[in-house]
Formats: C-alpha cells, structure tokens, sequence
C-alpha cells in the first residue's frame, strides 16, 4: 500500500528564518511524484513543488526546496526566510503508477510563523 | 473557465437529505477527481474521472455517495440520505492528463454541513 506520513501537527517557525516540514512516504513503485501542496485558512490547495522519483537534483521553487532522500523514503520541504503569509498547513502527497495517478496525501502539518 | 470551480460554496442540510455537489474542472482537463477533507485531517480519495474511461470509484465510503461526468467537463457528486458523518469539506480537481508530473488545480470546496 502507499503512504504518507507526516509525523508533526504543528510547527512554529519565527519570521525570516527557515523551516523543514517532514514527510516520509512508503511506495513500491519505481516510479512516482512527490508534491507538496499549501492549504491557508481560506481553504484552497495551493502547488507548491514536484519533485520526481528519477530527478537527480533536488526541486526548488523560489523560497521552497524539497530535501529528496531517495534511500531513506523522505521529501521534506524546506521554506527558507519564513514570512507570515507563509502561515497555513502544508499536505505531502505522492503519486504513483499503483495508485493509478492519485495523489495520497499526508494529514498535513499546520505552520504558524511567528513576528 | 480560468480555474475549478465548485459549487455551493456552504451546503448545510438535514439529516436523512440527499445532497448534489457540482464541479467544473478547467477546459480541456481530461482527468477530474473528488476529495474529502474532515476537520483537521488530510485528503480522502473519493473518485476519479479520466477522459471516456470508467471512473475509478475504489475510495467511495458507501453505497449513498455517486458521482457522475457529463460530456467530459462538468461532474456532480449526490449523497444520498446524508449522515452527520458526511459532514466535511468535498474538494475537486482536475489536470491535464496521466502525466506523473502533471500537478491537480483544486476548486475551493464545498463545506457540507449535515444537522
């Protein structure tokens, strides 16, 4: 089966400094997407960054990077220089050949960046 | 249209009701999919429409929740004799194909209520 964890509820990070968000996944597979997605208070599902199962490098995008560590099952998402608009929760999901393209979700960790 | 949009935004209904939620997924997008979110937790899958094929029904709960795609585009989801546990908010997407990378434009939602 496949899975995603993410082992923290909730996470404080003060304004400007960088944060790493968990995720830890479990497929068989040996192909598959890892995203993350940003959900504020408003409730939308915000894309943030794809990471794919074969990409050598790890994916940035602007202030996101995702730490790939393929041997070790884990896609952790790194903000750097935190702001406060940057306070939401954030969903790792993974999609592979098995799920038929589904993306599985993570229950999300709440970020709240503190001033 | 420029995103997925859902409708009713707010749905709250009586116990016992039945309850058609809408989506319309971005033009051209061939693949749609329904999510369930419950308070504080991640993403349920609930079903999935690509193009002309048979939809991927496996994460429907019960026998009380269907969905249907007319013409490819717009899809609607009924639950039938709603229960208090339905409560939560429906979420849809869509992309552009089976493409692995190919990340899910979300709608807003809908958050039903069931009393």
């Amino acid at each position: 089966a496949q899975k995603i964890t993410q082992t923290q509820p909730g996470m404080f990070v003060q304004e400007k400094e960088a944060v790493t968000l968990d995720c830890t996944y479990d497929t068989s597979d040996q192909s598959y997407g890892l995203f993350w997605y940003k959900q504020p208070s408003s409730g939308e599902m915000i894309f943030l960054i794809y990471q794919g199962s074969y990409d050598e490098q790890n994916a940035t995008e602007g202030r996101y990077s995702l730490n790939f560590q393929k041997a070790r099952k884990s896609a952790n998402l790194v903000i750097s220089a935190s702001q406060l608009g940057d306070s939401a929760m954030y969903f790792c999901a993974m999609r592979g050949l098995r799920s038929q393209g589904n993306l599985i979700f993570g229950k999300g960790t709440k970020l709240s960046v503190k001033p | 249209g420029a995103g997925v949009s859902q409708s009713p935004s707010n749905k709250v209904t009586e116990k016992g009701k039945d309850v058609e939620l809408r989506c319309d997924p971005i033009s051209g997008h061939t693949a749609l999919y329904w999510y369930r979110q419950s308070l504080g937790q991640g993403l349920e899958f609930l079903i999935y429409f690509q193009g002309n094929s048979a939809p991927d029904k496996s994460g429907l709960p019960s026998d009380r929740f269907s969905a249907e795609r007319t013409g490819g585009s717009v899809s609607t989801l009924t639950i039938q004799r709603t229960q208090q546990e339905d409560s939560a908010v429906y979420l849809c997407a869509s992309s552009p194909d089976r493409v692995l990378t190919a990340g899910y434009t979300f709608g807003s939602g809908t958050r039903l209520t069931v009393v």
